[in-house]
C-alpha cells in the first residue's frame, strides 16, 4: 500500500525566501508529525496534529515557521525567510492513533532543504 | 535539555557477532519505547517497541531490554547482519503529550 509521501526530495534556496514542504500521510491515519533532523543530530519535534484539534506547535522554533493540516489529510510546513540555520532534513510522520499507546509512526523519505 | 540521550554515535560489529545499542532518558513517566532503523535518503523505520510496564520485548533478532530504575534501555541485535548497518534512533512516547522524543542516533556497521 501506499506509504506516507514527501515532495520535493530535495530543495535549495536562497536566503531570505519563502519554502513550502508537502507532507501526503497515509489514508487513515489520523496523526500527523513534522521532524526537523540537522547534521549529526537527532530528530527534533516541530509539530503534531490529531485529527480536527488545534495542533500542538510547541516545537516550532520560531514564528518563521507554520504548518496547516487541511481536511485531516495533507499538510504543508512553511518555512518564510529561510535562513542558513535552517537547512536541514525534514521529516513527516503518521500515526494511526488507534491507542493511547505509542502507536507506529511511519516516516516519508523527508525534504532535503538546503539554504544557501 | 535533551531527554532521551543515545551516547554512542557510531558502533561497528563484526557479522554473527552482538550488537549492543544503548539509549537513556530523563522522564519517567515515559510509557512506551520505541527504536527505528534509518537508512541513507529514506525516512526511519519501526523496529520494535516496549511498554514501561515490561522489562523486555522479543522479536526474532531483535530484543529490547529496559531497566526503569537505572532509566535506560538497550537493543540487543543477535546475529548481526551486514544488512544490519544503518542509523538507530531510540524514542520515548509520552501519552500525556502523545509527543516523541527521539535520541540522536546510533550509526551501526556490522563488518562481514
Amino acid at each position: 500500500g501506499a506509504g506516507v509521501s514527501q515532495s520535493p526530495s530535495n530543495k535549495v534556496t536562497e536566503k531570505g525566501k519563502d519554502v513550502e514542504l508537502r507532507c501526503d500521510p497515509i489514508s487513515g491515519h489520523t496523526a500527523l508529525y513534522w521532524y526537523r533532523q540537522s547534521l549529526g543530530q537527532g530528530l527534533e519535534f516541530l509539530i503534531y496534529f490529531q485529527g480536527n484539534s488545534a495542533p500542538d506547535k510547541s516545537g516550532l522554533p520560531s514564528d518563521r515557521f507554520s504548518a496547516e493540516r487541511t481536511g485531516g489529510s495533507v499538510s504543508t510546513l512553511t518555512i518564510q525567510r529561510t535562513q542558513q540555520e535552517d537547512s536541514a532534513v525534514y521529516l513527516c510522520a503518521s500515526s494511526p492513533r488507534t491507542s493511547g499507546r505509542g502507536d507506529t509512526q511511519y516516516f516519508g523519505p523527508g525534504t532535503r532543504l538546503t539554504v544557501l | 535539555d535533551q531527554q532521551v540521550k543515545q551516547n554512542s554515535p557510531s558502533l561497528s560489529v563484526q557479522e554473527g557477532r552482538i550488537s549492543i545499542l544503548n539509549c537513556d532518558y530523563t522522564n519517567s513517566m515515559f510509557d512506551y519505547f520505541l527504536w527505528y532503523k534509518k537508512y541513507p535518503a529514506e525516512g526511519p523505520t519501526f523496529l520494535i517497541s516496549i511498554s514501561s510496564i515490561k522489562d523486555k520485548n522479543e522479536d526474532g533478532r531483535f530484543t529490547v531490554f529496559l531497566n526503569k530504575s537505572a532509566k535506560h534501555l538497550s537493543l540487543h541485535i543477535v546475529p548481526s547482519q551486514p544488512g544490519d548497518s544503518a542509523v538507530y534512533f531510540c524514542a520515548a512516547f509520552h501519552s500525556g503529550t502523545y509527543k516523541y522524543i527521539f535520541g540522536t542516533g546510533t550509526r551501526l556497521k556490522v563488518l562481514a
